[in-house]
């Protein structure tokens, strides 16, 4: 069965970088994008960008872009999110998801930013 | 970038009713829109995507219409399953954008 398993919580200072993995299992990884998608507390869902795991390829949303990096192991599926300059904002849950309909998704990686 | 509503916010039901939740895009995405159920404290679940198609496993209840601007949402017969947060999401253009959620919780 189709399954994204992320990697655990996180606690960052301002500043920091983070890097959440989502490891790929039953199904072709390099045949599906991977998309990106945040949540604050208690807000909705906010779409950070897709990595293509076959060529390595990106497309960062406009608000992210200089801060994201989108990377993928294609031997081992898994695709990483690294999230720079970190400030109190970008406290959220981030999730990976399968796909351009996003039919799969990771159980979500809380990333804490506090000083 | 497009611009998703949902409507309403929130939404008081019993179990049985029959609950209707409407979405408009701020252009024309054709069927490019999915669905999603949001329980407190866990991963968004795809229930419907291009417009109207069931995802494997998500039972027949849940029924997805529309295209281009306007799309609908509905649940037929609520069971204490389905009290969550739905979200629509367009998939037409890059960014994908959201709309800012349903609530739908027990009357």
């Amino acid at each position: 069965q189709v399954q994204l398993v992320q990697s655990g919580a996180e606690m960052k200072k301002p500043g920091a970088s983070v890097s959440v993995s989502c490891k790929a299992s039953g199904y072709t990884f390099t045949g599906y994008y991977i998309h990106w998608v945040r949540q604050a507390p208690g807000q909705g869902l906010e779409w950070m960008g897709w990595l293509n795991p076959d060529k390595g390829d990106t497309n960062y949303a406009q608000k992210f872009q200089g801060r994201v990096t989108m990377t993928r192991d294609t031997p081992i599926s898994t695709a990483y999110m690294e999230l720079s300059s970190l400030n109190c904002d970008d406290t959220a849950v981030y999730y990976c998801a399968r796909g351009r309909s996003l039919d799969y998704w990771g159980q979500g990686t809380l990333v804490t930013v506090s000083s | 970038d497009i611009q998703m509503t949902q409507s309403p916010s929130s939404l008081s039901a019993s179990v049985g009713d029959r609950v209707t939740i409407t979405c408009r895009a701020s252009q024309d995405i054709r069927n490019y829109l999915a669905w999603f159920q949001q329980k407190p404290g866990k991963a968004p679940k795809s229930l419907i995507y291009a417009a109207s198609s069931l995802q494997s496993g998500v039972p027949s209840k849940f029924n997805g219409s529309g295209s281009g601007t306007d799309f609908t949402l509905t649940i037929s017969s609520l069971q204490p399953e389905d009290f969550a947060t739905y979200y629509c999401q367009q998939y037409n253009s890059y960014p994908f954008t959201f709309g800012p959620g349903t609530k739908v919780d027990i009357k």
